[in-house]
């Protein structure tokens, strides 16, 4: 199976725009759609980004998603930070069998 | 509304059984899977497995085969994640989510269960 690895901590000042990899060990990153998911403080996760690119319904367009196949990642996009997206942040993805691999979770502090 | 409600805290001795709950509402519950998550303490999200209510076809993350099983009511819209015989290790906070058909993707989540394991 593959793992996909997250750097396990960014920063970055409010207003700015930061993006979180998620890098996957062997197989093509464009072969299973990846998730992003966040998890504030004590609450449950919730889903940003699903099937690469796309964004649930009241997820704020400042949220994007991409996949590169030339470094075989993908990466969550926030633009004009504020400190409510002070979370972890989780890339998922899925095997042939449907098996989901969770990324390690990246914790983004917005200071 | 999507709601995704979980059972409450449970406190078990090793080797006591368990069985907790995830009652899906505000959408076809036979129509969707529905997928449990395990949050060890300060620790990251792991895949436990899915069940579609529908026809109950259960699929286990292979290190969770064996340990757990997956099950669903259908009538009562509900999912469970049950333990023959608890561990320490077990402590954990654990989630079910709403899957599409596809079985890739998660869209709503439970407020999370948490169980303690300790003698």
């Amino acid at each position: 199976n593959f793992m996909l690895t997250q750097p396990h901590s960014v920063s970055e000042s409010p207003g700015k725009t930061v993006t979180i990899s998620c890098t996957r060990s062997s197989g093509s990153i464009a072969s299973n759609y990846v998730q992003w998911y966040q998890q504030r403080p004590g609450s449950s996760p919730t889903t940003v980004i699903y099937e690469d690119n796309q964004r649930p319904s009241g997820v704020p367009d400042r949220f994007s998603g991409s996949i590169d196949s030339s470094s075989n990642s993908a990466s969550l996009t926030i633009s004009g930070l504020k400190t409510e997206d002070e979370a972890d942040y989780y890339c998922q993805s899925y095997d042939s069998s449907n098996h989901w691999v969770f990324g390690g979770g990246t914790k983004l502090t917005v200071l | 509304e999507v709601q995704l409600v979980q059972s409450g805290a449970e406190v078990k001795k090793p080797g006591e059984s368990l069985k907790i709950s995830c009652k899906g509402s505000g959408y076809s519950f036979t129509s969707y899977w529905i997928g449990w998550v395990r949050q060890m303490p300060g620790k990251g999200l792991e895949w436990m497995g899915i069940i579609y209510p529908g026809d109950s076809d259960t699929r286990y993350s292979p290190s969770f085969q064996g340990q757990v099983t997956i099950s669903a009511d259908k009538s009562i819209s509900t999912a469970y994640l049950q333990w023959s015989s608890l561990k320490a290790s077990d402590t954990a906070m654990y989630y079910c989510a709403r899957v599409g058909p596809a079985a890739i993707a998660a869209d709503y989540w439970g407020q999370g269960t948490l169980v303690t394991v300790s003698s």
